[in-house]
């Protein structure tokens, strides 16, 4: 059984790098969420995509951030001219949506380290 | 918007004892409620859930019963074990149709140690 996996585990930049961040949800799910946490904190909703649309963004997502999902599979997580802020873990997580029932599994998550 | 609050932490325990982790919520219309858990060095897993009022949620020993009245979803466990010392995290999906509905709203966590 393959779950929810994120590449790469641990990243760490200088301010002012861009970093790019990878998801490889479970095979056939159709929904693929992006989330933050900062320490001692749950996490924040980023974005969502329902295939390859990207249908919700959170306000954390600045300008900075893109993110993308071609083909509806892996989705890319895009941070440009990193800010010491932007330390955080990074969740990945993926749903089959069916009939207003829906579960997410979680990823190991990626964490980011800005210096 | 929605929103989770959970008891604060952390909450230590000897082994055996009673577990009771507060969740309350504020959400519009009907919810569907988790309780995600979070070991030491590895993700989230999804613990046990509840898609309606009074629904109860159960997994591994844990249980959390859907309180529409009270807007709780409070994580209950007979006899803890050294093993379920993890964060655990209470959150809530908006419902079909609803502006929130997809995302998870999580609270902020609670920390468990659980000591021989």
């Amino acid at each position: 059984d393959t779950g929810v996996s994120q590449n790469p585990r641990h990243k760490i930049t200088k301010r002012g790098q861009n970093v790019t961040f990878r998801c490889d949800p479970i095979s056939e799910h159709n929904r693929l969420y992006w989330y933050r946490q900062t320490l001692g904190q749950g996490p924040e909703f980023l974005t969502y995509f329902q295939n390859e649309a990207q249908l919700e963004k959170s306000r954390l997502l600045s300008d900075r951030f893109s993110a993308e999902r071609p083909k509806g599979s892996f989705s890319t997580l895009e941070i440009q001219r990193t800010e010491q802020g932007d330390s955080a873990m990074y969740l990945c997580a993926s749903s089959l949506a069916l009939a207003g029932q829906e579960t997410q599994y979680f990823g190991p998550g990626t964490r980011l380290l800005v210096l | 918007g929605n929103s989770v609050t959970q008891m604060e932490g952390p909450v230590t325990l000897s082994e055996e004892a009673f577990l009771t982790i507060n969740c309350t919520y504020t959400a519009t219309g009907y919810p569907s409620l988790f309780w995600y858990v979070q070991y030491p060095g590895e993700g989230l897993q999804l613990l046990l859930k509840a898609t309606k009022a009074d629904d109860k949620g159960s997994n591994k020993g844990f249980e959390a019963t859907y309180r529409k009245e009270t807007t709780s979803f409070h994580l209950e466990k007979g006899s803890v074990q050294v093993s379920d010392s993890a964060v655990y995290f209470c959150a809530l999906k908006g419902r079909a149709g609803g502006t929130s509905y997809g995302k998870l709203t999580f609270g902020q966590g609670t920390i468990l140690t659980v000591h021989p």
